[in-house]
């Protein structure tokens, strides 16, 4: 157990469904991110909220969508996706503040879109 | 951000020592070097961290060069559950948050 839960742990879903990812962290943590990992490829990082404000957005498709209603919880949500975005999902919080504070991870969200 | 170079598969037997090596040539006075293991299928594992000098914990042992441009992460006694690729991160303050990047690690295959 990390402190960082994500649910569902696995998800299918159509192109043409929507859905959303929840992540809640139990560590008193003020920063929280989303990554995507595909298969055989490194961590992406996706969205980063410090202090409840989206500090950075790397060039993500708007068909993906965060949302961050307090310091503890993450969604993102999910509307026509495509094929190629079947992958981990993963969540993780840290202290907005100081390079030497450490990220703890989630399990991670299976996403198959079939 | 600075980045990192580690190599891209090592294997060790079971028992033995695992030494993995990180370069971080580029590294800035006060970013962080961390290590994470991500073992399939699971969210990556915080492991140990360190600025300058070394670090031990009940995972592992962290060297850093003097220069800082390199480290080694060392598992003393690896089992077959150490077998995870091996994520050799720097910590790149930017503004209010962390912005940590991921490369793609060393895949760690521990023998019998």
């Amino acid at each position: 157990e990390t402190g960082v839960t994500q649910t569902p742990r696995h998800l299918v879903m159509g192109m043409t469904n929507k859905k959303s990812l929840k992540c809640e962290q139990h560590l008193g943590h003020n920063a929280m991110y989303w990554y995507k990992q595909s298969a055989k490829k490194p961590l992406e990082l996706m969205f980063v909220y410090s202090l409840e404000e989206r500090v950075e957005n790397n060039s993500v498709p708007s068909r993906f969508s965060p949302e961050c209603p307090n310091s503890s919880h993450l969604f993102l949500h999910l509307h026509t996706l495509q094929p190629e975005d079947s992958a981990l999902y993963l969540c993780a919080s840290s202290q907005a503040q100081g390079s030497g504070n450490t990220i703890y991870f989630g399990e991670g969200s299976w996403l198959t879109v079939v | 951000d600075a980045k990192t170079t580690q190599p891209p598969s090592m294997d060790c037997a079971e028992g033995r020592a695992a030494n993995l090596p990180c370069n971080h040539s580029t590294i800035s006075g006060n970013e962080y070097v961390y290590w994470y293991r991500q073992i399939h299928s699971q969210g990556p594992q915080y492991i140990i961290h360190g600025l300058k000098n070394n670090e031990t914990n009940e995972m592992a042992s962290l060297i850093i060069t003097e220069d800082r441009k390199s480290s080694t992460l060392i598992l003393p006694h690896a089992t077959l559950r150490d077998t995870a690729v091996y994520y050799c991160i720097v910590r790149g303050w930017k503004t209010s948050y962390d912005k940590v990047i991921f490369g793609p690690g060393t895949s760690l295959s521990v023998i019998p």
